[in-house]
């Protein structure tokens, strides 16, 4: 799998978009970007993914490069319980691992 | 709720004791997994279940024995564990095979083991 760069730490206010950049440089053609988030002490909780276009759910969106080089994950109205470490990984659809980095862990402040 | 379920959610064992972790997932999936997450480090795949066969183990020893009853079970089996074992143990499923495209693990909330 092809390896991510995220920022080690990021702060933003509460009520504002929250945006997440990943670098993901040697990312193949045939790889994913999954974006999760783990809330101190509990289970990865999955956001979202893409291979080449942009997506929206209802947590965030994603915004993928036309080169696919780099990410950026916004979650649009940050509020206090988004504050966690959110891990950007790629990954081939049908490969089981799935391989956590540091992340980058996101304080929401009121 | 992600639909995966782990107890207990929280273990404290010495090291001659034999314990072990249950997960149960109610999301249909044909896939089960352990993951390791000791304290300042990034998750570790420890094993992989898919249709109830063990298809990864990454170099785990041996103290830790995973057993996969059916689709919707996996347990981890403990026993002579290490101070150094002390961490959180995450299962999560996937639906492998069961859809097209990309496979998504869900994860549960995670036992917290402490080895005395």
């Amino acid at each position: 799998d092809a390896k991510t760069t995220q920022p080690t730490s990021m702060d933003c206010a509460e009520g504002r978009a929250a945006n997440l950049p990943c670098n993901h440089s040697t990312i193949s053609g045939n790889e994913y970007v999954y974006w999760y988030r783990q809330i101190h002490s509990q289970g990865p909780q999955y956001i979202i993914h893409g291979l080449k276009n942009n997506e929206t759910n209802e947590m965030a969106s994603l915004i993928i490069t036309e080169d696919r080089k780099s990410s950026t994950l916004i979650l649009p109205h940050a509020t206090l319980r988004d504050t966690a470490v959110y891990y950007c990984i790629v990954r081939v659809d049908d490969d089981y691992k799935l391989s956590f980095g540091a992340g980058t862990t996101v304080t929401v402040r009121a | 709720e992600t639909g995966v379920t782990q107890t207990p959610r929280h273990l404290v064992m010495g090291m001659t004791n034999k314990k072990s972790l249950k997960c149960e997932q109610h999301l249909g999936h044909n896939a089960m997994y352990w993951y390791k997450q000791s304290a300042k480090k990034p998750l570790e795949l420890m094993f992989v279940y898919s249709l109830e066969e063990r298809v990864e183990n990454n170099s785990v020893p041996s103290r830790f024995s995973p057993e996969c009853p059916n689709s919707s079970h996996l347990f981890l089996h403990l026993h002579t564990l290490q101070p150094e074992d002390s961490a959180l143990y995450l299962c999560a499923s996937s639906p492998v095979g069961l859809t097209s495209g990309v496979d998504t693990q869900y994860f549960g909330p995670g036992t917290r083991l402490t080895v005395l």
